[in-house]
């Protein structure tokens, strides 16, 4: 089982560059989730998937974030223009159910993002 | 008030001591509860599912109190690789909802 895979580890960037973040879920899981973690914040939930639609994304901070899944083992989460205050760590986790006992959130490794 | 509340912590604990975490949640309506560890830098990990009978696996025990809407974690007997953060996951309509976590600090 490869689990869940994000690429890349860490990435650092200018601010006003494009940053592309990408995740592969576990083959069969049919919810994906994109969350950022910072020590203020914690872990927030950005945007999910279910069947590779968006479901809720009320939590993407705003337009410079946008988030893609075209197929059921590729999603994308993509800041445009990246800005200092978007350091942090992106997780990306996947799922088989949402709301059923036993159908925890498996999670990447993450993507530590830090933008200067 | 927060969906989710969790008491940060930290807790510094000897090695062999007991020690509980607690956290509540507001949604009534919530179905599915969860404990996950998290070390520095690294990723959440399914710690335990928590179950509405109560359930353990080696020194930990989760419990689920729906009547006052809290969720418990009890370490036994803890060693100092128990050193992390402990998040507990409540989900419901179809929202997961992560605490901030509990900091616990096990020492020699």
């Amino acid at each position: 089982d490869a689990g869940v895979i994000q690429s890349p580890r860490h990435e650092v960037t200018e601010m006003g560059q494009e940053v592309t973040l990408r995740c592969k879920p576990i083959s069969g899981h049919d919810y994906l989730f994109w969350y950022r973690q910072t020590m203020m914040r914690g872990l927030e939930l950005l945007i999910y998937f279910n069947n590779n639609v968006p479901i809720d994304d009320s939590g993407m901070p705003e337009d410079r974030f946008s988030a893609k899944m075209p197929n059921a083992s590729f999603s994308t989460l993509k800041i445009q223009p990246s800005e200092p205050r978007d350091s942090a760590v992106y997780f990306c986790a996947s799922s088989f159910q949402v709301g059923q006992v036993g159908s925890p959130l498996h999670f990447g490794n993450g993507t530590r993002l830090t933008v200067t | 008030r927060k969906e989710v509340e969790q008491d940060p912590g930290p807790f510094n604990v000897p090695e062999g001591a007991t020690v509980a975490f607690n956290c509540t949640y507001s949604n009534s309506a919530s179905q599915s509860f969860f404990w996950y560890r998290q070390d520095c830098r690294k990723e959440p990990k399914l710690l335990m599912s928590v179950y509405s009978s109560g359930n353990e696996d080696g020194r930990f025990t989760a419990q689920l109190n729906r009547a006052s809407q809290y969720i418990s974690l009890l370490i036994r007997d803890s060693k100092l690789s128990d050193s992390a953060t402990y998040l507990c996951v409540v989900i419901g309509g179809f929202k997961t909802i992560f605490g901030a976590g509990t900091r616990l600090f096990v020492k020699a």
